[in-house]
């Protein structure tokens, strides 16, 4: 069965701290993986997809196969991305979103 | 202006009625989506369309339908069946028939029954 894990609901860390925001999946196949965001008030919206293997707004995530993860890497966080952050599978397969919020 | 729309923003209806949420997307996306998104469960399928006059159901569909009869539009009808519908409710489109690749959002509408 298709699944995607968030295990963080909530996480919280200082501006210029790292953040890793954890992502799992199953799948069987290839999987067409994404991270989405949501800023207060705004639409949800793509922050990056494994394919184009871009750098968003400083964001990263790599697909590693092996441990099914798709975790999303900032090396110095910044108070605007504070955000609920959703993975994905295509198809409309969504993690449970994981709540991110950077203090000054 | 080009993108997907949903209307109302805000809706309200009594208990036992069926509401009709609207979803227009004027974006050429073959595929279409309507999501519940409720807190601490992230965003949960309900049903999906890939073409029109055809659509399939998510995770969720109980208490839910839909129609396709238009490329741009996909409305969602919240039955009476439907044990607890207040919620956010989300449409989304995507290009291609595959059901891959980047989905677009609409901002959503906030169904409240009492």
């Amino acid at each position: 069965a298709q699944r995607v894990t968030q295990p963080e609901k909530l996480l919280s860390v200082f501006k210029g701290a790292p953040v890793e925001l954890k992502c799992n999946y199953s799948y069987s196949g290839s999987p067409e993986l994404f991270w989405y965001v949501q800023y207060s008030r705004q639409r949800l919206q793509l922050l990056l997809r494994h394919i184009s293997r871009e750098s968003i707004k400083g964001f990263t995530a790599d697909l590693n196969k092996g441990e099914t993860s798709f975790h999303l890497k900032k090396p110095f966080a910044q108070e605007e991305d504070s955000a609920m952050y959703y993975c994905a599978l295509s198809g409309g397969r969504f993690g449970a979103g994981t709540r991110l919020t950077v203090k000054p | 202006d080009g993108g997907i729309t949903q209307s109302p923003k805000y809706l309200f209806r009594k208990e036992g009625q069926n509401v009709t949420l609207s979803c227009e997307q004027n974006l050429n996306h073959d595929a279409m989506y309507w999501y519940r998104q409720d807190p601490g469960q992230g965003l949960r399928l309900i049903y999906y369309s890939q073409i029109v006059n055809d659509f399939q159901k998510g995770d969720i569909a109980e208490g839910y339908s839909v129609s396709r009869e238009k490329k741009e539009s996909f409305p969602l009808t919240v039955t009476s069946a439907q044990k607890n519908p207040t919620a956010f409710y989300l449409c989304a489109s995507s290009i291609g028939t595959s059901g891959s690749g980047e989905q677009y959002f609409g901002p959503g509408t906030r169904l409240t029954v009492t």
